[in-house]
């Protein structure tokens, strides 16, 4: 039973555009939530994170939202670059351990 | 270099071989962590520790041990190697302050067992 779930394997946005990338989790104990970006041949990097008593967290181009009664957590990537093309995580944290949905590929086209 | 590190990069073996896929940490990061990632899916844990000597099964133990004698290292052993365990196996370390802070990833060993 996947708890953390990314419905979409693929999205592909032209470049300047907004880029919306959801996540669905569904255990209640998840206290924390965390992006990962992941290139080709390295392992993924932190990218913005949102605690469980917040609604939104800003940070630059990016926004991560957390809609609680839904257990549903977006990214937005505004506006999109196309070095922004890479896969892109959604990790749910309980306890200190993360478990990870399996992933979205963003690709910006120029 | 400061860092998070893994060894090999690649490794092919057969099966019934026994594999060892090393990681190493500089920043003296209390927790450390093996996932393993297979094609089109996410990460999923193998085996995680909070301090040296202190280990713990994930998700996805079956077949896999580890040690954990010096904080800074953290290798994982596969025993007996079988093909479903060809995967690409990312270690991550954080520290201790905050149980919620991020992950540090390691570049990932690529593992096929033919």
């Amino acid at each position: 039973d996947q708890q953390v779930k990314q419905n979409s394997p693929s999205l592909s946005v032209q470049e300047g555009r907004i880029s919306i990338l959801n996540c669905d989790y569904t255990n209640s104990m998840f206290d924390y939530f965390l992006w990962y970006k992941k290139y080709p041949a390295e392992g993924p990097t932190f990218l913005i994170s949102i605690s469980s008593i917040k609604d939104k967290n800003e940070d630059g181009r990016f926004t991560v939202f957390l809609n609680k009664s839904a257990k549903h957590l977006s990214l937005h990537i505004v506006p999109s670059q196309p070095g922004d093309s890479a896969v892109y995580f959604c990790a749910a944290t309980n306890a200190g351990k993360s478990t990870f949905g399996d992933g979205t590929t963003l690709t910006v086209k120029p | 270099d400061a860092g998070i590190t893994q060894s090999p990069r690649y490794k092919i073996t057969e099966t019934g071989r026994q594999v060892t896929l090393m990681c190493h940490q500089t920043w003296s990061h209390s927790y450390m962590f093996w996932y393993r990632q297979d094609l089109g899916h996410g990460l999923r844990l193998i085996y995680y520790s909070a301090a040296a000597d202190i280990t713990d099964k994930g998700e996805v133990p079956d077949g896999y041990v580890v040690s954990r004698s010096k904080t800074e290292n953290f290798p994982l052993t596969l025993e007996s190697a079988t093909r479903s365990q060809t995967s690409v196996y990312f270690c991550a370390s954080r520290g201790w302050e905050h149980p919620n802070e991020k992950l540090f990833f390691g570049s990932g060993t690529q593992l096929s067992v033919l």
